[in-house]
């Protein structure tokens, strides 16, 4: 079946440091690839998509590649700062089906100063 | 603009007792969804609705009921609650539903813990 699968967390890294949180999907066809954002106290926000092969999405100093060769999109910030402490959520789309997401369970990120 | 809201925030419920969660949103979106969120499984999809008046099963729907009350609110019903069903359910609207992807704007959460 079609799936994701995040690294586990929690993530814990110093402010400035190369954050790179990991995520590879299963899919029968061709999905659209997505990561969500949740703030503490907050609801899931879009932070960034690609919808095929090769295609780079960035937002926020964010970026992912979605790599058809090896199911992956992992996500990465070149310095983190301790507002980007939150959960980050991993998703896909394939069309055909009715603008249904299947999440990944989620990597929880801590920055400390 | 307030987005997508929900109520409550927190709720705590015996075996048995049954409650509704609310949910609105102010985007004039036709479509909403409401999910699940379990410790290391992600967002499941319990309900969705693609219009006014329509409704349909997501992934895990057995023990929930759903009310789309208008274009605005979309309840979520627990007629006996179960401590499986501690969780923290997200309701969520995007614009239209079609095959293609539509950005889904997500509700602050609630979280219900069945004892």
């Amino acid at each position: 079946g079609n799936s994701v699968t995040q690294m586990e967390g929690p993530v814990t890294l110093s402010e400035e440091a190369f954050l790179t949180i990991n995520c590879t999907y299963t899919a029968t066809g061709y999905p659209s690839l997505f990561w969500y954002v949740q703030y503490p106290g907050e609801g899931l926000q879009l932070l960034l998509k690609a919808t095929k092969a090769d295609d780079k999405g960035s937002n926020k100093g964010f970026e992912a590649t979605y790599r058809k060769e090896t199911t992956s999109f992992h996500l990465e910030k070149g310095s983190v700062q301790v507002s980007d402490s939150a959960v980050y959520f991993c998703a896909l789309f394939l069309s055909g089906g009715y603008n249904k997401l299947i999440f990944g369970a989620g990597t929880r990120l801590a920055v400390h100063p | 603009n307030a987005g997508v809201t929900q109520t409550p925030k927190f709720q705590v419920l015996k075996t048995g007792q049954s409650m509704t969660l609310q949910c609105a949103q102010d985007m004039n979106h036709n479509s909403m969804y409401w999910y699940r969120q379990d410790p290391g499984m992600g967002l499941r999809l319990i309900y969705y609705s693609a219009s006014e008046g329509t409704t349909d099963k997501g992934e895990v729907p057995n023990g929930y009921n759903v009310s789309r009350l208008n274009k605005r609110e979309f309840s979520l019903r627990l007629e006996s609650a179960a401590p499986s069903q501690t969780s923290v359910y997200f309701c969520a609207s995007s614009d239209r539903g079609a095959s293609s992807y539509n950005e889904q704007f997500f509700g602050p959460g609630t979280r219900l813990t069945v004892l």
